[in-house]
């Protein structure tokens, strides 16, 4: 079974660039996160997705920040336009309808924002 | 809001058995996570405590006091590729939703 899918791994910016992510959850996983983590912390919740639905986004930056599961699969995070401080490294995670509290997370991507 | 406290870092030898402790003050509490991250790797689930007690996944064992705001992940038999990052993360009601919050993670390292 394949895990989460992430694209780009890495991506270099100059400050004030829109910049986006996508992501592929594992196949019949309703749920999808997206976090921010930092060096030397731990993931922070930025949005989570039930299907096509964001139920929970009170943490993500709206001004600047956006993200979309159109069709309840894939998802999208943006950012427009970025600042020093987005760098950080974005990690998407599913989890499946009968078990909500066992994240299964993809490998990220690296943000670094010059 | 909620917040998790843990040990920044932890060593430990081959072979010995290592607890890394975890206290939490949160509202509506629904369970306790832990989660492993070796460095430039994604976070990968260990196990999930909701009631209080102790539960055992081979070498690694986690456990609950709901009463005491507190939380353990043990593990036994150390090896060198248990070197890695260790979240523990609530997972609690937030407004009909629920929001699953980390810590700051707790870095073990396994001398030989």
């Amino acid at each position: 079974e394949a895990g989460v899918v992430q694209s780009p791994r890495y991506k270099i910016i100059e400050k004030k660039q829109p910049v986006a992510f996508w992501c592929n959850p594992i196949s019949g996983h309703n749920t999808l996160y997206w976090y921010r983590q930092n060096l030397g912390q731990g993931p922070e919740l930025l949005i989570r997705y039930e299907n096509e639905e964001a139920v929970d986004d009170s943490q993500l930056p709206k001004d600047r920040f956006s993200a979309e599961r159109l069709k309840g699969v894939d998802s999208t995070l943006k950012i427009q336009p970025a600042e020093l401080g987005d760098s950080a490294v974005y990690l998407c995670a599913s989890s499946p309808p009968w078990d909500s509290h066992e994240q299964f997370f993809g490998p990220g991507t690296r943000l670094t924002v010059l | 809001g909620q917040s998790l406290e843990q040990p920044s870092e932890v060593t430990a030898v081959e072979g010995a058995i290592v607890q890394i402790n975890c206290t939490y003050q949160t509202s509506g509490f629904y369970g306790l996570s832990w989660y492993q991250q070796h460095d430039g790797g994604a976070p990968t689930f260990l196990s999930y405590n909701a009631l209080d007690g102790l539960e055992e996944t081979g070498r690694f064992s986690s456990f609950l006091s709901r009463s005491d705001s507190y939380g353990y992940l043990l593990l036994q038999e150390l090896q060198m590729k248990d070197s890695a990052s260790y979240f523990c993360a609530v997972k609690a009601a937030s407004g009909g939703s629920y929001i699953p919050t980390f810590g700051r993670g707790t870095s073990l390292i396994v001398h030989p």
